[in-house]
C-alpha cells in the first residue's frame, strides 16, 4: 500500500512562473492538507479539500493561490506568478476520514530564483 | 485564533534517560492530539494520536492527555540518539477541522 505520494520533490522556478505541485492520498483517503514550511519554521496549515469540495482555505493566500482535489487524479496546489517569499517545502497529507490521521508525503522543495 | 503552544528547545537528554515533550493548545473543545516526528529535511511521521484523557503507551512513547488543563505531553523512554529530531504536536477541533501543528520541540539525546 504505497503511501502519500507528492512530485515534484524538488522544483524550480523563475519569478513569475507558475507552480504546479501534485499530491496523490494513500488508497482508501478521501481527505487531503497542504501545508507549507518554511527553514526553521513550524507547518502552516493552507487548505483543505475532500474530493471536489474545499473544506478550509484559510490559510490559503488570497490571490495567486488555488488548490483542488478532482473526482479522478490527484490533490493540485497552483501558484501563479511565484515570487521568491514562495520559496518553502510543501507537504500535503492525507487521511480516510474527517477526524481520522494524516499521513505525509514526502514533500515538493520549490525555490524560485 | 487557535493555537498550539511548544517549547522550542532545543531540549538535551543523555541516551537511556526519559525525555517529556509537552504542548498546550487554546481551543477547549479540541478533539484530537497528535505527535509527529520530523528529521531535518524529511517529512513529518505520525508517531501517536490520542483522543481521551490518560495515557496511551505505544513501546517507548506515552502520550498524555488532559483535556481540562488543555495540556498533552509525549514521554520518550530509553531516549536513543536515533531519537534526535523536530516533535511537532498537532491538534484538530472536530470532524472536518483542520490540523493545526505546533512549532515543535529539538530534541538532541547525547550518546
Amino acid at each position: 500500500n504505497a503511501g502519500v505520494m507528492q512530485n515534484p520533490r524538488h522544483l524550480v522556478r523563475r519569478r513569475g512562473q507558475e507552480a504546479r505541485l501534485r499530491c496523490s492520498p494513500m488508497k482508501g483517503h478521501s481527505h487531503v492538507y497542504w501545508y507549507r514550511q518554511l527553514p526553521e519554521e513550524g507547518l502552516k496549515f493552507m487548505v483543505y479539500l475532500q474530493k471536489e469540495n474545499i473544506i478550509d482555505e484559510s490559510g490559503m493566500p488570497k490571490e495567486r493561490f488555488s488548490a483542488e482535489f478532482p473526482k479522478e487524479g490527484p490533490s493540485i496546489l497552483r501558484i501563479q506568478q511565484v515570487v521568491r517569499g514562495d520559496s518553502a517545502a510543501y507537504f500535503c497529507a492525507s487521511s480516510v476520514s474527517s477526524g481520522g490521521e494524516a499521513f505525509f508525503g514526502q514533500g515538493t522543495r520549490l525555490t524560485v530564483v | 485564533q487557535k493555537e498550539v503552544e511548544q517549547n522550542s528547545g532545543p531540549l538535551s537528554v543523555p541516551e537511556g534517560a526519559i525525555a517529556s515533550l509537552n504542548c498546550t493548545y487554546s481551543d477547549r473543545v479540541s478533539q484530537s492530539f497528535f505527535w509527529y516526528r520530523q528529521y531535518s529535511g524529511k517529512s513529518p511521521e505520525l508517531i501517536m494520536s490520542i483522543y481521551s484523557n490518560g495515557d496511551k503507551e505505544d513501546g517507548r512513547f506515552t502520550a498524555q492527555l488532559n483535556k481540562a488543563s488543555q495540556y498533552v505531553s509525549l514521554l520518550i523512554r530509553d531516549s536513543q540518539p536515533s531519537d534526535s529530531a523536530t516533535y511537532l504536536c498537532a491538534v484538530r477541533g472536530t470532524s472536518y477541522d483542520k490540523v493545526i501543528f505546533g512549532p515543535g520541540t529539538s530534541l538532541s539525546v547525547i550518546p
